[in-house]
């Protein structure tokens, strides 16, 4: 039982905008900044967004992420087929003393 | 470009050990941590500990403690994760991943391809 809760699946139509939800506690998201990853089958996982809402190059725009007291979440917009993947939440546990990831979110593109 | 390239797939029986490698390329070996996370089938990712290359620090998580080790070669820019007393549970990808830290800013920047442990009798 992850200490971040993510939904186990999302899904939406090409073009529609999809958001992602990582919900957690005063020990991880409320003190520390917020990490997505993005997992293609069969693949290691991907840097996404890093310290809460900021891109590494070559992510494209349609990528956002935000966080607000102990919640934390990534927008998908302009949603293609090639978005279908798992997603991540992950940060830093002022109480484990350790790294945390959120139980993964699967993106399914109808 | 940084690199990380792990060994290859490991079959154990319960109650052995396995010892992963990770060599690291393009970029100074001891300047970032190295952490250890591995993914079940079909289960998500969960972080196993650190190491810091420069120093020999390492953390564990709880659950690891006393099980695992995570240890380098900086004359080979080369980190192991080594985990005693197999059991089926630890099954899983292993990857090594390099930690940036700025400030109070924390990420995993690089993956390593992973490693499959299959542990069986």
């Amino acid at each position: 039982q992850s200490l971040l809760t993510q939904p186990p699946s999302a899904s939406g139509t090409p073009g529609q905008t999809v958001t992602i939800s990582c919900s957690g506690s005063n020990s991880n998201i409320g003190r520390n900044t917020m990490n997505w990853y993005r997992q293609l089958p069969g693949t290691a996982p991907k840097l996404l967004i890093y310290n809460n809402n900021q891109r590494p190059s070559g992510v494209p725009d349609r990528f956002s992420g935000s966080k607000s007291g102990t919640s934390a979440s990534l927008a998908i917009s302009g949603l293609q087929s090639e978005d279908e993947a798992d997603y991540y939440c992950a940060g830093w546990d002022d109480s484990l003393n350790g790294w945390v990831f959120g139980g993964g979110t699967r993106l399914t593109v109808l | 470009q940084v690199q990380l390239v792990q060994s290859g797939a490991e079959v154990k029986k319960p109650g052995a050990s396995v010892k992963v490698s990770c060599k690291a390329s393009g970029y100074t070996f001891t300047l970032y941590d190295i952490h250890w996370v591995r993914q079940a089938p079909g289960q998500g990712l969960e972080w196993v500990g650190w190491m810091d290359p420069n120093t020999d620090n390492t953390g564990y998580a709880p659950k690891f403690q006393g099980r695992v080790s995570m240890t380098r070669d900086t004359s080979i820019s080369t980190a192991y994760m080594e985990l005693s007393t197999l059991t089926a549970d630890d099954t899983a990808v292993y990857y090594c991943v390099r930690l940036v830290r700025k400030v109070i800013i924390y990420y995993f920047d690089s993956w390593g391809q992973g490693t499959l442990v299959t542990v069986s009798s």
